[in-house]
């Protein structure tokens, strides 16, 4: 089974800090993926990175940055927090679709509260 | 502007009915459609799936029906249990990409 871990379940942090969430995936994905979930507005993709190194922008980058590494570690920052990123965040991974389409898999997600 | 629309933010079904979870789609570029399910406090599973190739695609209790000249899926789910009780995605991405494009949920609650 895949395995997605997010590192912290539940965090707050103050407007302001730079913050930073983890993800580690076990199964040698290339693709992996930051949402945030927001009540009303589904699943938003933030950044999403295609290989080591390699990051794109998805639909609402704004206030984040990502750091991929290596291959297994996918890390969201939010430079200087502010209260409108209070939300759920959501890591995923998925293999390339190069022959068939792959699925992604999530993480049991970070929610996170700026005060 | 929402590429993926699920226009029922809840819907109530009675344990061992059917349920059936609606999407409808704008961007006729996507050939791949998923439907996660997610319970509270935890990250989204993956369900079931089809391509554009096919118009229906079944796995035990669960079917998706693709109606492409329409641009809309459906999920069934046959009979409804109440462990099926849980938030409900379509997701949908196009040939050239492998990122999902998510509707915005629907609740199902399995009532006994």
């Amino acid at each position: 089974d895949v395995k997605v871990t997010q590192s912290s379940r539940y965090l707050v942090k103050r407007t302001g800090e730079k913050v930073f969430l983890e993800c580690v995936q076990d199964m040698d994905h290339e693709n992996m993926f930051w949402y945030r979930q927001d009540p009303g507005l589904g699943l938003r993709l933030i950044y999403f990175s295609y290989d080591v190194k390699m990051k794109e922008k998805g639909d609402i980058p704004e206030g984040y940055s990502v750091s991929r590494e290596k291959k297994e570690r996918f890390s969201l920052i939010l430079e200087s927090a502010s209260t409108n990123q209070t939300s759920m965040y959501l890591c995923a991974s998925s293999l390339i679709s190069l022959y068939s389409n792959q699925p992604q898999h999530f993480g049991d997600g970070t929610r996170l509260s700026i005060l | 502007d929402q590429q993926v629309k699920q226009n029922s933010p809840s819907l109530s079904v009675q344990e061992g009915r059917i349920s059936i979870l609606n999407c409808d789609y704008t961007n006729s570029m996507f050939d791949y459609f998923l439907w996660y399910k997610k319970y509270p406090a935890e990250g989204p599973t993956f369900l079931i799936s089809i391509s554009s190739i096919k118009d229906k695609n079944e796995d035990g209790r669960f079917t998706v029906f693709l109606n492409k000249s329409a641009k809309h899926l459906s999920l069934h789910i046959v009979p409804s249990q109440p462990g099926d009780s849980a938030v409900y995605f379509c997701a949908a991405s196009a040939a050239d990409t492998d990122k999902l494009i998510f509707g915005t949920g629907t609740r199902l609650q399995v009532f006994p």
